[in-house]
Order: structure tokens, then sequence, then C-alpha cells
């Protein structure tokens, strides 16, 4: 059963740069066939999708945030990572990585992480 | 960008009423690409009806999904306590970015 964890810092300050790790457990995010996404709740609430990744060359962020976002994956490790820079108040959210098939059939998120929450504040 | 609207914000019902909830788009959905999720508090989303009526692995047939092109719904009949959570429609097509509906609260 595969399982997924986010790890990064629960607090950051204005202007810098978030750093989050998910591992991979229970299976290889190298075995082909999964998109590997990040997802955020806000306080509010509200879901955002961040983006995905399925390697090095395939990439998808959500327009409102691709100035400011990058993923890459790790291969070695079992895991993706995502940066988001230039952080503000409005980015305090729970963080989430998921998985999803790249089948368009079966293209929804299948496979959560607990989420991190991440506060931004001086 | 794909807008979804959920409705009601909130349903208050009674153990073993049904409840029914709306997803509606702002443009049309091929394929019926289409999820909805079910969140407790404090936990992660949890997968319940994908492709717009196939229900998840594992997820009890009193969860059932229906619609097409711009109107869907979620439909919970012999309501339990412990299905007081939040429902949130997703839509996974062609059309990026995928997006989330705001979520309908429901309270038993």
């Amino acid at each position: 059963q595969v399982q997924l964890q986010e790890s990064g810092p629960g607090l950051v300050k204005p202007s810098q740069t978030l750093a989050l790790t998910c591992t991979v457990s229970g299976g290889s995010h190298n075995s082909g066939g999964y998109s590997w996404n990040w997802v955020r709740q806000f306080p509010g609430k509200g879901l955002e999708w961040i983006g995905y990744i399925f390697d090095s060359e395939n990439v998808y962020y959500s327009p409102s945030l691709k100035s400011r976002v990058s993923m890459s994956v790790d291969t070695s490790k079992n895991e993706f990572s995502l940066r988001l820079t230039s952080l503000t108040a409005a980015d305090t959210a729970v963080y989430y990585c998921a998985r999803a098939n790249l089948l368009p059939q079966s293209r929804h998120f299948d496979v959560w992480g607990q989420g991190l929450l991440v506060t931004v504040s001086s | 960008e794909i807008v979804l609207t959920q409705s009601p914000d909130t349903l208050s019902l009674s153990p073993g009423e049904r409840a029914t909830l709306s997803c509606r788009a702002s443009q049309r959905i091929a394929s019926d690409y289409i999820a909805w999720f079910q969140q407790k508090s404090g936990q992660a989303p949890r997968v319940l009806i994908y492709g717009a009526f196939t229900r998840a692995a594992g997820v009890p047939d009193k969860f059932s999904g229906s619609g097409s092109d711009t109107e869907f719904t979620l439909t919970i009949s012999r309501l339990v306590p412990e299905d007081s959570a939040v429902y949130y429609c997703q839509q996974y097509s062609n059309s990026l970015p995928w997006t989330f509906g705001q979520g309908t609260k429901v309270d038993i």
C-alpha cells in the first residue's frame, strides 16, 4: 500500500522560500503510470491544486503560482519536492502531496499524504 | 480555468435521511472527469467517486454519483453521524488547471 508523507518547516518568514518534500513508501514514485501532485488547503478550507510532476521533463504548474513554484524528483530517495518563493501570509495553508494515475479516466487523486501546516509569519 | 460551484454550502439532516449535493461547472466537463472527496476534520481528503459515477475501492454503495456536462450530483443515502464531513467535487479534465469546488458541509 503506497503511502505519502510530507516534510518541511512549519513556520516560514515572509519573502522567504518554502521547500517541502514528499516521501513515497510502499512503492516507487518511479514505477511509472502516475503523476505526483501538490495541493494546498487554506485556513478557510478551500483547496487549490498547485501542480504535478511525473518525471523531470513533464511538469505542470498552476498559472496562478507558475512564477513562484518549481517541482523536482529524486529517484534515488523516492521523493518529490516543492519550492515556493516570495512567500506572503496568503500562502499559509496545509500542504498535501497526492498521487494521480496518468490514465485520463483514472486521473483522480487516489492517495494523499496527511498534510503539513505551513504558516508564513515573521 | 473551469470554476466549480457547489450547493448548498451547508446541509443539516437527520440520521436515515438522504443528502443530495450539487456541483456545477462553468464549462462542459468532457468524459465526466469529476471526482468527489470526503474530508473529515483534521484528515486529508478521501476519494469517494471518480469518473462522475464510479465508486472508489472500499467506498460503500450508500455513496453514488451522477450527472454529465456541467451538472453533477453526489447522493448519500441512509445518513449516519459518521457521514458528517465536508464534501468537495474536483475536475481533472484535459482543461488545466485542475480545480476544486468550494465544498459542502454535511451535518448529521
